[in-house]
């Protein structure tokens, strides 16, 4: 099955860029979508097909999807962007809703 | 207002059975693929399984093909998770979730619920 390989943790300082990576094997061919999860709460989609936002969503946070990394971009990180966060994709394999690991985003 | 809100979690022995709920409203609930997402405490998320708006395609994990069963009721707008065969590695948050796109392609999910949480444990 596909895998999708994000760093455990990512740490920025307030105000400045937080780049959160998602590895696959030639992801760049698939449509990569993303999930902000505070604690204790549900998941938030934040990013789908690579690179739109949905309704609601800062225009702070960006993606872009090449080759085999797909990258959620935050700008003008704030404490409130503290969070984990999740990359997914579909594949047609035995599983088709893949999820990374996911990674914590500390703002210091 | 547009929510999910699932029910029917808790505690249960190894090896027995649960029936998870999710009520839809807000929407047009039979017009949605709508999925079922797991979570283990301090884990990441899992896909569970995902059914089709008129039922007519049905998915799971390999994980738990063979024990669990996903239905939907269009009248009642709801969905459910019949989960048998009940193993400690089931235990997590269970969320119900919608798919926005009609036909669903490249499947994401734009609206979640704030989850159940089952507990297997004897």
């Amino acid at each position: 099955s596909y895998v999708l390989t994000q760093p455990p943790s990512v740490s920025v300082a307030p105000g400045q860029t937080a780049r959160i990576t998602c590895g696959g094997n030639n992801i760049g061919s698939k449509s990569v979508h993303w999930y902000q999860q505070k604690p204790g709460q549900a998941p938030v989609l934040v990013v789908y097909d690579d690179s739109d936002r949905p309704s609601g969503i800062p225009e702070r946070f960006s993606g872009s999807n090449s080759g085999n990394t797909a990258t959620l971009t935050i700008s003008r990180v704030e404490a409130g962007d503290e969070a984990d966060y999740y990359c997914q994709v579909w594949d047609s394999s035995s599983d088709p809703v893949v999820f990374g690991g996911g990674t914590k985003l500390t703002v210091l | 207002e547009v929510q999910l809100v699932e029910s029917g979690g808790g505690l249960v022995k190894p090896g027995g059975s649960l029936r998870l709920s999710c009520a839809a409203s807000g929407f047009t609930f039979s017009s949605y693929s709508m999925n079922w997402v797991r979570q283990a405490p301090g884990k990441g998320l899992e896909w569970v399984s995902s059914i089709s708006s008129s039922s007519s395609y049905i998915y799971y994990a390999d994980s738990v093909k063979g024990r669990f069963t996903i239905s939907r009721d269009n009248a009642k707008n709801s969905l459910y998770l019949q989960m048998n065969s009940l193993r400690a590695e089931d235990t997590a948050v269970y969320y119900c979730a919608r798919d926005p796109r009609i036909p669903p392609v490249n499947w994401y999910f734009d609206l979640w619920g704030r989850g159940t949480l089952v507990t297997v444990s004897s």
